[in-house]
């Protein structure tokens, strides 16, 4: 079964600091996709990033970056150069490729909170 | 941009009453999905569909139905609300179901259950 597992439930900042948020992922499927997710107070799910399994390159989008290790299983999220913006709930999702593994399947989520 | 459209940010139901919960989506993506969360239980998916007219259930289906008509519209159902039933429900959509397409979510309907 696949799993997703974020240890932080709560991690802290200061603003214009770099952050990373761990995320750790256990599949049997060969090719799968990892996703980070942010969530502000208002609710709605915002996609940030992707990594596929087989990209040999981590993925960048702006201040988020995901440093992929593929034999340790995790994807972490870092983002840098922390704003006040960034206060949300953060989560990590993965996707197989194939029948019942195709779901997004999710991890608890971290709180960030940016200091300023 | 993708637009996911929940038809209520907030909505506030008696036990007993049957609620809908609709949701829209302007991208013709295939794949809907409906998900409830709570704290500390993240995001769990109740059903989702591959195409209209088909459903199938996801890991929390009990007390829950949904329809879908027409490709981009996708509606929850609660045959009777419970109390238990108080949840954030979130929508979703994403244009195919494999493992690099991401799914572009709702605002999210706020749901008490008195």
């Amino acid at each position: 079964a696949q799993k997703i597992t974020q240890t932080q439930p709560g991690m802290f900042v200061q603003e214009k600091e770099a952050v990373t948020l761990d995320c750790t992922y256990d599949t049997s499927d060969q090719s799968y996709g990892l996703f980070w997710y942010k969530q502000p107070s208002s609710g709605e799910m915002i996609f940030l990033i992707y990594q596929g399994s087989y990209d040999e390159q981590n993925a960048t989008e702006g201040r988020y970056s995901l440093n992929f290790q593929k034999a340790r299983k995790s994807a972490n999220l870092v983002i840098s150069a922390s704003q006040l913006g960034d206060s949300a709930m953060y989560f990590c999702a993965m996707r197989g490729n194939a029948g019942n593994n195709r779901k997004l399947i999710w991890g608890l989520g971290t709180s960030l909170a940016v200091n300023p | 941009d993708v637009k996911v459209t929940q038809s209520s940010r907030y909505l506030v139901k008696r036990t007993g009453e049957k609620v809908f919960l609709e949701c829209v989506q302007d991208m013709d993506h295939e794949n809907m999905f409906w998900y409830r969360q709570d704290p500390g239980l993240g995001l769990r998916l109740i059903y989702f569909s591959y195409d209209v007219k088909m459903k199938e259930k996801g890991d929390i289906p009990e007390g829950y139905s949904v329809s879908r008509e027409k490709k981009e519209r996708f509606s929850l159902i609660l045959e009777s609300a419970s109390t238990n039933q108080t949840s954030m429900y979130l929508c979703a959509s994403s244009l195919r179901n494999n493992m690099n397409t991401e799914a572009f979510f709702g605002q999210g309907t706020r749901l008490t259950v008195v």
